[in-house]
């Protein structure tokens, strides 16, 4: 267990439709970072925040949306589904300045 | 922004062999360099890391060399094992709270008995 909880595990939904996936950084971690894997590819950067605030956006989609609360925990929502957006989403959290990312297990989202 | 180059994609290397996994980056302001393991059906695990201040750094089996001025870094496992088969990301990123990690495109590691 890395200390970032993501929930659902799993998820398949139909084109068009929207879902939230959750993200619990480990206990102290202020950022929380969020990718996208597509089958047999890299981790695509999608966005940052830190203590509540966006920090930095990599090649997200108008259709994707995340935030994070008080609490800390994050949100990624994705919107008008397709088929392409079908992949495996990671939430990573970090402490302090820059170093030790620590990765989630995933949410494996399908869209049929 | 940064952009990180990795190769070889595939490696199979025997039982007890070495295997060495480079990867280049463009931004010379880059200062972090992490090497990730990721497991079929797993997130990505940090195995090692190494900041520009120094140029090597070993852990049992696993080492890491970065060169500033070529802008490349290299991880090597040694002695390796079934089990460190798998796929290896490097990635780099400038530190500071609005951070992020940029990735290579991975390596997929097989070790052969």
């Amino acid at each position: 267990d890395s200390g970032v909880t993501q929930t659902p595990k799993h998820l398949i939904t139909a084109t068009g439709q929207r879902v939230t996936l959750r993200c619990s950084p480990r206990s102290g971690d202020l950022s929380v970072y969020w990718y996208q894997q597509s089958l047999d590819q890299g981790l695509q950067f999608l966005i940052q925040y830190y203590n509540g605030e966006e920090r930095a956006k990599g090649n997200i989609l108008e259709r994707f949306s995340a935030q994070q609360f008080p609490d800390l925990h994050s949100e990624l929502n994705l919107s008008s589904l397709e088929l392409g957006d079908s992949a495996l989403y990671f939430c990573a959290s970090r402490g302090g300045q820059g170093y030790g990312y620590t990765f989630g297990s995933g949410t494996r989202l399908t869209v049929v | 922004g940064e952009n990180v180059e990795q190769h070889p994609s595939t490696l199979s290397v025997q039982e007890g062999d070495s295997a060495v996994i480079k990867c280049t980056y463009s931004d010379s302001a880059s200062n972090y360099f992490p090497w990730y393991k990721q497991e079929l059906g797993k997130g990505p695990q940090l195995i090692i890391d190494i900041r520009s201040n120094v140029g090597e750094k070993k852990d049992q089996r696993i080492a890491v060399t970065l060169n500033k001025t070529a802008k490349h870094f290299s991880l090597h496992i040694t002695e390796t094992q079934p089990e460190d088969s798998a796929v290896y990301f490097c990635a780099a990123s400038i530190t500071g709270t609005a951070s992020k990690l940029t990735f290579g495109t991975g390596t997929r590691l097989q070790v052969t008995l």
